[in-house]
């Protein structure tokens, strides 16, 4: 079953710019993770924020995350063209039995930086 | 770079033939996964493996058999599979353990059912 879902589904910006990538999500979930993933590659894990933090950080990623309206962003600043790629956000699920239970992604995001 | 080796990158298998897919993670993670990805679709979630049980399956076809048969490999079983069944099939690990942790998944085989 489908979890999350992406805002926007494509996006095209100029080489520079900052892409802004939205996901929303349906029910009481443990983490999010963001993944990138190039045409007909595996995915690449970006960032992993927990459900009580609020903002976290990686060199040109900054993702939110707001339980409340069970939504999170995504920002990547100074786009550059090799960020060309899918971007699927993931939710785990609250497993009060402990242990893993996988993701469910969202429909994801595909971004194209103009060079 | 991926730590989670999948081979063969590319199959190409009749619908009558035996196929397997093998996973290999040396991270020294407990549990183990595959989904499945359509064309400009999401990756759906098949089974999981916790300490080397299987612990969920999404109400997959009998036609994928999945087998653990350490903590460090995981392979999927192919028989009989259908045209629809193509994909790009994504094995992942993750450390176990309450509070969610980061999957990391491999490069993914290409299945073609002809």
């Amino acid at each position: 079953s489908q979890q999350g879902e992406e805002d926007p589904q494509a996006l095209s910006i100029q080489e520079g710019e900052n892409a802004t990538m939205n996901c929303s999500y349906k029910t009481s979930i443990n983490n999010l993770q963001w993944y990138r993933q190039n045409s007909g590659r595996g995915l690449v894990h970006l960032i992993l924020i927990r459900s009580n933090e609020r903002e976290k950080h990686s060199g040109r990623l900054r993702v939110t995350l707001d339980t409340s309206k069970k939504s999170s962003s995504l920002l990547i600043t100074a786009s550059r063209a090799a960020d060309t790629a899918s971007y699927f956000c993931a939710t785990g699920l609250m497993y009060s039995g402990g242990g893993a239970d996988g993701l469910t992604f969202g429909k994801g995001t595909h971004l194209i930086i103009q060079p | 770079d991926t730590e989670v080796t999948q081979t063969p990158k590319h199959l190409v298998m009749g619908m009558t033939n035996k196929k397997s897919l093998k996973c290999e993670q040396h991270m020294g993670h407990r549990a183990m996964y595959w989904y499945k990805q359509k064309a400009k679709k999401p990756p759906e979630l098949m089974f999981v493996y916790s300490y080397e049980k299987l612990s969920i399956n999404e109400s997959v076809p009998s036609r994928f058999s999945p087998e653990c048969p350490n903590s460090s490999l995981l392979n999927l079983h192919l028989h009989a599979l259908q045209p629809e069944d193509s994909a790009l099939y994504l094995c992942a690990s993750s450390q176990e353990g309450l509070g969610g942790n980061t999957i990391y998944f491999g490069e993914g085989s290409w299945l073609t059912v002809v």
